[in-house]
């Protein structure tokens, strides 16, 4: 069956980087585009962009241009997403999803938090 | 980008009632390709991620007991939740696939009465 494995929990300073792993097993890893989508305390969900792991493609939401980039590692089957720049506003839990036209597939999240 | 608003914001049903959540798209969903709408709908119980549940607009997910059921094309849609059980306690979100940026509505938070 399908799995999606995040990494742990982060906390890190303002203007710092993080860095969230999302291990995919299951199925055909490079067929599927890898969606992020956060949410912070008590909030909705945003979604933030996605990444096609048969070549790299990616596609960012505008309001995280510049700061998130989406890369992928085919050999362990693995897309991290990296947010720089952080403020306490991107104090969220981190979603990676297996697209299928809809999110059928979510990972455990990570919730990084930024606190000075 | 296409907004997806939801109504109500909360809802409070009495158990075996009938619970009734809408949502509205700023563009039509419907995707002349697949001839589907692109329209699918989540319930996220606290601390867990978001679950499937209905996607075009109106095909049960694998497993959905069949109390849930979904309607609506081109702009408007409803989830319904025919008779509300305990388990059903949860926020409610809807979500366009029809293109990028992905988009979801602003979630429905649903308790009992």
């Amino acid at each position: 069956q399908v799995q999606v494995v995040q990494s742990g929990a982060e906390v890190k300073k303002p203007g710092a980087s993080v860095k969230v792993s999302c291990r995919s097993s299951g199925y055909t890893f490079v067929d599927y585009h890898i969606h992020w989508v956060r949410q912070a305390p008590g909030e909705g969900l945003e979604w933030m962009g996605h990444i096609y792991p048969k070549n790299g493609d990616t596609d960012y939401a505008q309001k995280f241009q510049g700061r998130v980039t989406m890369t992928r590692d085919t050999s362990i089957t693995t897309v991290y997403m990296e947010l720089s720049s952080l403020r306490s506003d991107d104090t969220a839990v981190y979603y990676c999803l297996r697209e299928t036209w809809y999110y059928r597939d979510w990972g455990q999240g990570t919730l990084v938090t930024v606190s000075s | 980008d296409i907004v997806m608003t939801q109504s109500p914001d909360s809802l409070a049903v009495s158990l075996g009632e009938r619970a009734t959540i809408n949502c509205k798209s700023s563009q039509n969903v419907l995707h002349s390709s697949t001839n589907e709408n692109h329209l699918a709908w989540y319930q996220q119980k606290s601390g867990q991620p978001p679950k499937l549940l209905i996607y075009h607009a109106s095909t049960r997910e694998s497993g959905v007991p069949d109390r849930f059921s979904g309607s609506g094309s081109g702009t408007d849609f409803t989830l319904t939740i025919s008779t509300l059980q305990t388990e059903d306690v949860a926020v409610y979100y809807c979500q366009q696939y029809y293109n990028i940026p992905r988009t979801f509505g602003q979630g429905t938070k649903l308790e009992i009465k």
